[in-house]
């Protein structure tokens, strides 16, 4: 099975625009969760997804926003960037909705200028 | 809600020995999910160990072993003989219910030849 794919790899903005960011789960999966990681907050939980549904939601303003499709693939959106911003995106997924274990992503490195 | 900490932003280990990375978490939860992630320089997340809350005897992976003291809220990751590639950070995360994965901050692990 193909892993977690997020696209693209790294993004340059700069301030003011926004940006969409895509993760393909594994196939099969209908969870899909996002973190922001940085070096000073670590890995923060930003949303879960599950059959298209958000499931949970972490602590992040409302510039953040996400959703899934029918066929599981999700994109989360940033509007207004700011530099605080620039983070590593990571996104996984999961075959059920709790304990089970989450295969990430790569991860999608963004800069804001 | 959830809290995990990992009291060791460092360690480091020579190669073939064991070393042992701290985390204690906070839920309230009854039944509840503990985890390790690794995450090497390439930034791809893997699951090292998972633990479930409910039962007494500590998780084994090869190398890898936890020991799980519930009282205490303590889970920590033994890695034994330790080899060059098990360089990486390493993430303590719990999950409790339907609740959100919770991460801690890391503890980046050296392993010297």
């Amino acid at each position: 099975k193909a892993g977690v794919t997020q696209t693209p790899r790294y993004l340059i903005k700069t301030r003011g625009q926004q940006v969409t960011l895509s993760c393909s789960p594994i196939s099969g999966h209908r969870s899909v969760s996002w973190y922001q990681q940085t070096p000073g907050q670590g890995l923060q939980f930003l949303f879960e997804y599950f059959s298209e549904t958000q499931r949970n939601k972490g602590n992040f303003p409302g510039r953040f926003s996400g959703r899934q499709f029918s066929n599981s693939r999700s994109e989360m959106n940033v509007s207004t960037l700011e530099l605080g911003d620039s983070a590593l995106y990571l996104c996984a997924s999961s075959s059920q909705l709790v304990y089970n274990e989450q295969f990430f992503g790569p991860g999608t490195r963004l800069t804001v200028l | 809600a959830q809290t995990v900490t990992q009291s060791q932003p460092e360690m480091s280990v020579q190669e073939a020995e064991t070393v042992t990375l701290s985390c204690t978490y906070d839920t309230s939860e009854s039944d509840y999910y503990l985890f390790w992630y690794k995450q090497p320089p390439s930034r791809q997340m893997i699951l090292v160990i998972r633990q479930e809350a409910y039962k007494q005897q500590n998780a084994t992976e090869n190398r890898f072993s936890v020991n799980f003291q519930k009282a205490a809220k303590s889970f920590s990751l033994k890695i034994s003989d330790s080899q060059l590639g098990d360089a990486a950070m390493y993430f303590c995360a719990s999950q409790g219910g339907s609740e959100k994965l919770v991460f801690g901050k890391g503890t980046k692990l050296t392993v010297n030849p």
